[in-house]
């Protein structure tokens, strides 16, 4: 069972559009939520993070959306731009754990 | 550069052979994972230290599978008798504490032949 869900699988929007990548979990013991850039050919960057006392988390042009309740959380890209085309994953951390639990991840592209 | 680094970039093996990979942390990173990668999916953890204990193992990390950190700086991670199904990414990450973020590395693609 995938413990981390994660949809789109691809998403094409337009320069200056906001696409949105979201993410379901299913164990409530999770308590630390990341998102990761990615570009091919290169290791995952951690791009902002969030955790379960707060909704909402703002860094530069990306916010992170958390609804406690529906076990929920999404990336926004605000004023997206070409750069940002890349693969994007979400991932989860049980509070009693380390390793971190990713979702299949979301291939952006941003047309100019 | 400060990150973690990791070598090879790329390593081409024939199945059969034994490979080893280098990851070189964050300095002062008490904290260091392997996971591995395949195409069109997210990483999958494998095998974490805390300084030079090995304190988790995933059950993907079958027996042909080690990894070491002798002496909590850089750790190694050795397939024997590879197989088609080794390919992938192999990407390290390191963390100062259990509770901090991860940094991950550039990651060695292994092909196996």
């Amino acid at each position: 069972q995938q413990q981390v869900k994660q949809s789109p699988q691809s998403l094409i929007v337009q320069k200056g559009g906001i696409p949105i990548i979201n993410c379901a979990y299913e164990n409530t013991a999770f308590d630390y939520f990341p998102w990761y850039q990615q570009f091919p050919g290169k290791g995952p960057a951690l791009l902002i993070a969030i955790r379960p006392d707060v909704s909402e988390k703002k860094e530069g042009r990306f916010t992170i959306s958390f609804n406690k309740s529906a076990k929920q959380f999404s990336l926004h890209i605000m004023d997206s731009q070409p750069g940002d085309s890349a693969t994007y994953f979400c991932a989860a951390r049980h509070q009693a754990g380390t390793a971190l639990i990713f979702g299949k991840g979301t291939t952006l592209s941003v047309s100019s | 550069d400060t990150g973690v680094s990791q070598n090879p970039r790329h390593k081409i093996t024939k199945r059969g052979q034994n490979v080893t990979f280098r990851c070189d942390p964050i300095s002062e990173h008490n904290r260091l994972y392997w996971y591995r990668q395949t195409l069109g999916q997210g990483p999958e953890f494998l095998t974490y230290f805390q300084n030079e204990a090995q304190l988790e193992k995933s059950r993907l990390l079958s027996d042909r599978f080690s990894a070491e950190r002798p002496k909590g700086s850089f750790s190694t991670l050795e397939i024997q008798r590879t197989e088609q199904g080794d390919s992938a990414m192999y990407l390290c990450a390191s963390s100062r504490t259990a509770n901090n973020e991860q940094f991950f590395g550039p990651g060695t693609r292994l092909t196996v032949l």
